[in-house]
């Protein structure tokens, strides 16, 4: 069975840093492009990130360019979001998902709130 | 990268079918076949009930269905059922990832 869980998420200031982590199981991680989707409270899905199987490819939406930094660890079955210079509109609930064309598996998301 | 527009809500009695809107450019719905649809519950992740326009994930049921004409997809589901009432968003795949703004089903 696919899992997928996220942690990492928490309260943070303005300006400050978050790194969330995904724990991949049940397939074969380094087999897949992978995705970090948010979701803003009572607001609909943006699509935050995605990389390559082996890291070589990464991709950002315009708002987090600069600021976030997706990454794996395919030995140790993990995806990364790295968060720095967070502002309050950055606030989502935040889900790991598997693919980059559709998104078949997701995990049950982690709360980041960045406010003072 | 621009949302993709879709209606704010749409409804319908159970039994019925109703067919869920999904608007973008020819640089992302209308120049590529990869359109997803996700039904969320609330306080649930996403499920993915289309991909690749039309195709269908194991276990997803026949009454879901997907289209995509020119720049604009659409998902019928129908005979509608009670459970069916949740927020669906589409997807388009274009290098980046994109998603609509959601649509909110409410079975009568």
């Amino acid at each position: 069975e696919v899992q997928l869980v996220e942690s990492g998420g928490g309260l943070v200031q303005p300006g400050g840093s978050l790194r969330l982590s995904c724990a991949a199981s049940g397939f074969t991680f380094s087999s897949y492009w992978m995705s970090w989707v948010r979701q803003a409270p009572g607001k609909g899905l943006e699509w935050v990130a995605n990389i390559k199987q082996d890291g070589s490819e990464k991709y950002y939406v315009d708002s987090v360019k600069g600021r976030f930094t997706i990454s794996r660890d395919n030995a140790k079955n993990s995806l990364y979001l790295q968060m720095n210079s967070l502002r309050a509109e950055d606030t989502a609930v935040y889900y790991c998902a598997r693919g980059v064309k559709s998104f078949q598996h997701w995990g049950q998301g982690t709360l980041v709130t960045v406010s003072s | 990268q621009s949302a993709l527009t879709q209606p704010r809500s749409v409804s319908g009695s159970p039994g019925q079918s109703v067919t869920i809107s999904c608007t973008g450019t020819s640089s992302d719905v209308g120049g590529y076949n990869y359109v997803s649809w996700y039904q969320q519950h609330p306080g649930k992740a996403p499920k993915l009930m289309i991909y690749d326009v039309s195709k269908r994930p194991s276990g997803v049921p026949d009454r879901f269905s997907g289209s995509k004409s020119g720049n604009t997809a659409s998902l019928t589901i129908s005979g509608l059922q009670a459970e069916d009432e949740a927020d669906y968003y589409c997807c388009s795949y274009a290098g980046l990832g994109v998603f609509g703004g959601g649509t909110k089903l409410t079975v009568l």
